[in-house]
């Protein structure tokens, strides 16, 4: 079956530090994937986009990373900071679908602490 | 920059009564609008697809008579949730794509909560 699995333990860190979120996926062909980030009771807002043929991505303090052998992608956050303390979805958009549908993991959520 | 906005962020309707949520692009045009619903602590669902002009396409296992989706305009698109129950209570999020920039810019609304009581 088709799975898209973020850890849904929440992920503690101390401030400072480099936060790695974790996206794994089972019998899908992505085109590319997405990282969005989520505040309660907000809707996602997009942070980065990587393409199958890509390896990594960076912006500002954020680096993803892409292995299609692996079928996981790696969300980083360097220097974090208790206000990056949030829910972070990662999507994959298949190359059937018009590349318009977005797949979902749960997310997971990230506390940084001061 | 894009902005999706939707309304209203929080509605409490009563059972078997009807609830609409509008969603909105702000400063570009929508061809192709995207409804999720989302329940707590579980990821967004897509349950259709609005195109203007057209009827929409839905997901499987989502019932077309019960959530009807209209997107009358480039504008604006919205989701009538008919003869509401509780179980319906629940987050639904739009998004539109900008067909101005890359095909990978979708925008998200902020969200509506909906409680049937």
């Amino acid at each position: 079956s088709q799975k898209i699995e973020q850890n849904s333990e929440a992920l503690n860190i101390q401030e400072g530090k480099t936060a790695t979120l974790t996206c794994n996926y089972t019998n899908y062909s992505p085109a590319y994937l997405q990282w969005y980030r989520q505040d309660p009771g907000r809707g996602p807002v997009f942070l980065l986009l990587i393409r199958e043929n890509e390896k990594e991505k960076r912006k500002e303090r954020l680096k993803v990373t892409f292995d299609t052998t692996l079928k996981q992608s790696l969300f980083h956050i360097t220097a974090s900071q208790p206000a990056d303390s949030a829910t972070y979805l990662c999507a994959l958009v298949p190359f059937s679908g018009g590349y318009n549908k977005l797949i979902f993991g749960a997310g997971t959520r990230l506390a940084v602490h001061p | 920059g894009a902005v999706v906005s939707q309304h209203p962020s929080r509605v409490i309707c009563k059972s078997g009564t009807s609830v609409k949520i509008e969603c909105r692009s702000l400063d570009f045009q929508a061809t192709t609008m995207f409804w999720y619903r989302q329940f707590p602590k579980q990821s967004l669902m897509l349950m259709a697809t609005s195109n203007e002009g057209s009827k929409a396409t839905y997901e499987q296992g989502v019932e077309k008579d019960k959530f009807l989706i209209n997107h009358a305009s480039l504008t604006l698109s919205t989701l009538t949730v008919t003869s509401a129950h509780p179980e319906d209570s629940s987050f639904y999020i739009c998004s539109a794509r900008d067909p101005g920039t890359a095909a990978d810019t979708i925008y998200f609304g902020e969200g509506s909560w909906l409680t049937v009581v």
